[in-house]
């Protein structure tokens, strides 16, 4: 199972907001930078946020991230029935010498 | 554009090999890391293996260590993963991905559509 633990689901209405969050260890998150990933329905993983912060081009600023300490959270405003996705997070792990993704959350906009 | 196009997916019997091809256009390939990422029917994301911008290193998940094996041609611009000794729990969508900063600081920025492996009797 995932070192990286993740709430397997969130909701919330068209407009609002939502929190992800991704707990980890020293060994990853605390001492590493954190990445995340959004997969539409049927499709490929995309990049949302690379370290810990940063937006790629052509991602919305609705979509924001962060970390403090072991763990890092996924911030989505505006929330909009096209977020409804799968969301990881991923960092590498220093001591299994390995990446790691989170468990994975369900965004569902209701 | 980039694109990275998976290819070599089937449905094998346990204890055979297989190998997945992966190939690479719209920017500089002999210039990045390279990942493979499998996600099992209905589960999430598991990183499989990285090989180097010039294949001087490899690193796998524990879980495939010893029976698979990644590898790139830079002059082709693709990569491989030959996968031997295949188990059911091998069965996944298999994802090739372009890595982008050190260990640290690693994301995967691209990745293909992915090639699915069914591995069963």
């Amino acid at each position: 199972q995932s070192v990286l633990t993740q709430p397997p689901s969130v909701s919330a209405a068209p407009g609002q907001k939502v929190t992800i969050s991704c707990s980890g260890s020293s060994s990853n998150i605390g001492n590493n930078y954190v990445s995340w990933y959004q997969q539409l329905p049927g499709t490929a993983p995309k990049l949302l946020i690379s370290d810990n912060y940063k937006r790629p081009s052509g991602i919305p600023d609705r979509f924001s991230g962060s970390k403090s300490g072991t763990s890092a959270t996924l911030g989505i405003t505006g929330l909009q029935t096209g977020d409804e996705a799968d969301y990881y997070c991923g960092t590498w792990d220093s001591s299994l010498g390995a990446y790691v993704f989170g468990t994975g959350t369900k965004v569902t906009v209701l | 554009q980039v694109q990275l196009v998976e290819s070599g997916g089937g449905v094998v019997q346990p204890g055979t090999s297989l190998r997945l091809t992966c190939a690479a256009s719209g920017f500089t390939f002999r210039n990045y890391g390279m990942h493979w990422v499998r996600q099992a029917p209905g589960k999430g994301l598991e990183w499989v293996a990285v090989i180097w911008y010039d294949g001087s290193n490899k690193y796998y998940a524990d879980s495939v260590k010893g029976r698979f094996t990644i590898s790139r041609d830079n002059s082709k611009n693709t990569l491989y993963l030959q996968m031997n000794s295949l188990r059911a729990e091998d069965t996944a969508v298999y994802y090739c991905a372009s890595g982008r900063g050190d260990a640290d600081t690693l994301y995967f920025d691209y990745w293909g559509q992915g090639t699915l492996v069914t591995v069963s009797s």
